[in-house]
């Protein structure tokens, strides 16, 4: 079965601190991934998303960045980290497109930027 | 104009009522929509999906769909205090590789 590694569940870190937080996927072969954010009391909004190693879309243009270096594998970075960036990080994963299935969620990393 | 338009809430039904959760959207080029349920906390769990218009069961939930009306609905039958979540909204938009959520509606089922 398909399963969906996501760490660390809760991470606190100074104003202009870097960030790398890792999402992995067990169980399936190239599948899309995709990086949300869920700022308190708002909707989800989409980080970036990637088809495939090294193919990576961004959607809001921001202090974050993604990398895939591996086909299960995707990574979310900063360089120096804002206040503006606490919020709930998820990593998702989907077969032949979301917009097709659904996403599977991983379980979330809670940001909070001091 | 929001893409995806959901009543925040929270709505609050008795336990054992109908909760009836709503959904209306923009793109009328969309094929593809998903209810998701988010418990305070955690992650976002899909629950539904519907691709054509009419109703489609699974267990104690409906979800129906309108596509002339741009309309999407998630039924609760018996609704149970575990039922108690953030019910999110999901459109594909520009294609399959993404969806757009709602911001989602809270349901409160009172014991």
């Amino acid at each position: 079965s398909q399963t969906i590694h996501q760490w660390p569940a809760t991470l606190v870190q100074p104003v202009g601190s870097p960030l790398s937080l890792e999402c992995t996927v067990e169980g399936t072969s190239n599948p899309n991934l995709y990086w949300y954010r869920q700022a308190a009391g708002r909707g989800l909004q989409l980080l970036f998303y990637s088809v495939g190693i090294g193919q990576i879309s961004s959607e809001v243009p921001q202090n974050l960045s993604a990398s895939r270096p591996q086909d299960r594998q995707f990574i979310l970075s900063s360089k120096k980290l804002l206040l503006s960036d606490s919020g709930f990080y998820l990593c998702a994963w989907s077969v032949g497109g979301a917009g097709r299935r659904g996403y599977t969620f991983g379980s979330g990393t809670r940001l909070t930027v001091v | 104009q929001k893409e995806v338009e959901q009543n925040s809430g929270p709505l609050s039904v008795p336990e054992g009522a109908i909760a009836s959760l709503n959904c209306t959207y923009s793109d009328r080029g969309s094929q593809s929509f998903f209810w998701y349920r988010q418990y305070s906390g955690k992650s976002p769990e899909l629950i539904m999906s519907i691709y054509s218009n009419g109703d489609k069961e699974d267990g104690r939930f409906t979800a129906q769909l309108n596509k002339a009306s741009q309309y999407v609905s998630l039924l609760i039958r018996d609704s149970q205090p575990s039922d108690s979540a953030t019910y999110l909204c999901a459109v594909n938009s520009g294609g399959y590789q993404k969806v757009t959520f709602g911001t989602g509606t809270k349901l409160q089922v009172i014991p």
